[in-house]
């Protein structure tokens, strides 16, 4: 399955609303859906899975949804700390996963 | 806390075969519902599946790289390796080792602890 992020660059302010988009190859079952937050020189970090369960720790301004081919991460009021990349990931039953080729979000 | 921790050369000449090693402290590699996995990120690109070996030694690879991967468990020391054949250029990356949580019962699948990442140059 591939899957496919829009937009490749997202340019919002602090406080605005941002929505990021993962679309599959194929129609995937949302419990292998994940997204994930990576910051420059760091290993990516978990927020979501299953399509729309945040990782212990997350924000709930970090949320998930989607279902079949179209999933989409909101992050309602930006902060400061949420600019960064962000991939989707699908697993399936087993390996082999594969990512989104992932969104930057930046400052506007 | 599970902690992963990567290591190895930082610089492999071409057509030779890279190496890695992933340490784990915090859990064992050869129990629970764990796919203990490689991926890799060239510079300012994505990341990219290698594969991943399940607590009982089952393995799995990207099909693009099947070819020249091995993933072994080694039990004794609680680590996991990688050894990819016949590098070259394009296989300069920083490489990550991870944990990825198969809870078939609870239906949740996902990467939960990373290794900070090792940069490998692929270079004579």
């Amino acid at each position: 399955i591939v899957l496919t992020q829009s937009p490749g660059t997202l340019s919002l302010s602090p406080g605005e609303r941002a929505t990021l988009s993962c679309r599959a190859s194929q129609s995937l079952d949302s419990s292998y859906l994940a997204w994930y937050q990576q910051k420059a020189g760091q290993a990516p970090r978990l927020l979501i899975y299953g399509a729309s369960m945040r990782a212990t720790g997350i924000p709930d301004r970090f949320s998930g949804s989607g279902s079949g081919t179209d999933f989409t991460l909101t992050i309602s009021r930006l902060e400061s700390e949420d600019f960064a990349v962000y991939y989707c990931q699908q697993s399936g039953r087993a390996p082999p996963y594969s990512f989104g080729q992932g969104t930057k979000l930046e400052i506007k | 806390q599970v902690q992963l921790l990567e290591s190895g050369p930082g610089r492999v000449q071409p057509s030779q075969t890279l190496s890695l090693t992933c340490t784990v402290s915090g859990a064992s590699v050869s129990s629970g519902n764990y796919y203990w996995t490689w991926i890799r990120q060239p510079a300012g690109k994505g990341l990219e599946f290698i594969g991943s070996i399940f607590t009982s030694g089952s393995t799995h690879y990207n099909p693009s790289l099947k070819s020249r991967v091995t993933i072994l468990l080694d039990t004794s020391k609680n680590q996991f390796s990688l050894q990819l054949n016949s590098v070259t250029a394009a296989d300069t990356a920083v490489y990550f080792c991870a944990r990825f949580v198969d809870y078939y019962d609870l239906d949740e699948y996902y990467f939960d602890f990373w290794g900070q990442g090792t940069l490998v140059t692929v270079s004579s």
